[in-house]
């Protein structure tokens, strides 16, 4: 089982819509949890970051967290075509610096 | 303000030869940390840095890598001996508190 998991994809779903991505981890002791986003050739770059149990929002973004069944989501509503990347999340575990990360949603939104 | 850079940004190689890879971090940041990424999948940790402590060795995946920090700034990533394997695209990051921030990377061909 791999440390972190997601579904590979292609996720594809029409513009304006909501997206949903999934984020399964192994490992309780995980305590900061990350979602990155990647275009095409280029480096990730963070959308958001999440602790605590529950939502948190940042504009069209809202990230999810239930530490209970080892799980975090990211939902991005009002999904536009400059959207469609691959999604990475990553799990920090307690007080090492290192991220592990899942290999990827890729997110397909159409016009 | 600058961000991470990584040079050189492409780098074509023969197999056995050795690569030097350069990461600048962020000014003052305190954490640096070296990601590889095959085609297609997710990062992999290597190696990460932070401050004046030992370092993290736990992710490079043999003892041909090495790396270093000078200073406590610039990194470089040695391979010794390449292997076709070795072909990814090695990305550096740096953070001060949470938020890792990522160079564009370099993307290593090892023929």
């Amino acid at each position: 089982q791999k440390e972190v998991e997601q579904n590979s994809g292609p996720l594809s779903v029409p513009e304006g819509a909501i997206a949903s991505l999934n984020c399964t981890y192994s490992d309780r002791g995980s305590q900061s949890f990350f979602w990155y986003r990647q275009y095409s050739g280029k480096s990730p770059e963070l959308i958001m970051f999440i602790y605590s149990n529950g939502d948190k929002e940042d504009g069209r973004f809202t990230a999810q967290l239930n530490k209970a069944s080892q799980y975090v989501s990211l939902l991005i509503r009002d999904s536009q075509p400059s959207d469609s990347a691959t999604y990475l999340c990553a799990v920090k575990r307690g007080n090492t610096g290192k991220l592990i990360f899942g290999q990827g949603t890729t997110l397909q939104v159409k016009p | 303000g600058a961000g991470v850079s990584q040079s050189p940004s492409n780098k074509v190689t023969e197999k056995g030869k050795d690569v030097e890879l350069r990461c600048d971090p962020i000014s003052g940041h305190t954490a640096l940390y070296w990601y590889r990424q095959s085609l297609g999948q997710g990062l992999e940790f290597l190696i990460y840095f932070q401050g004046n402590s030992a370092p993290d060795k736990s992710g490079l995946p043999s003892d041909r890598f090495s790396a270093e920090r000078t200073g406590g700034s610039v990194s470089t990533l040695t391979i010794q001996r390449t292997q076709q394997e070795d072909s990814a695209v090695y990305l550096c990051a740096s953070s001060e508190e949470e938020t890792q921030y990522f160079g564009p990377g370099t993307r290593l061909l090892v023929l």
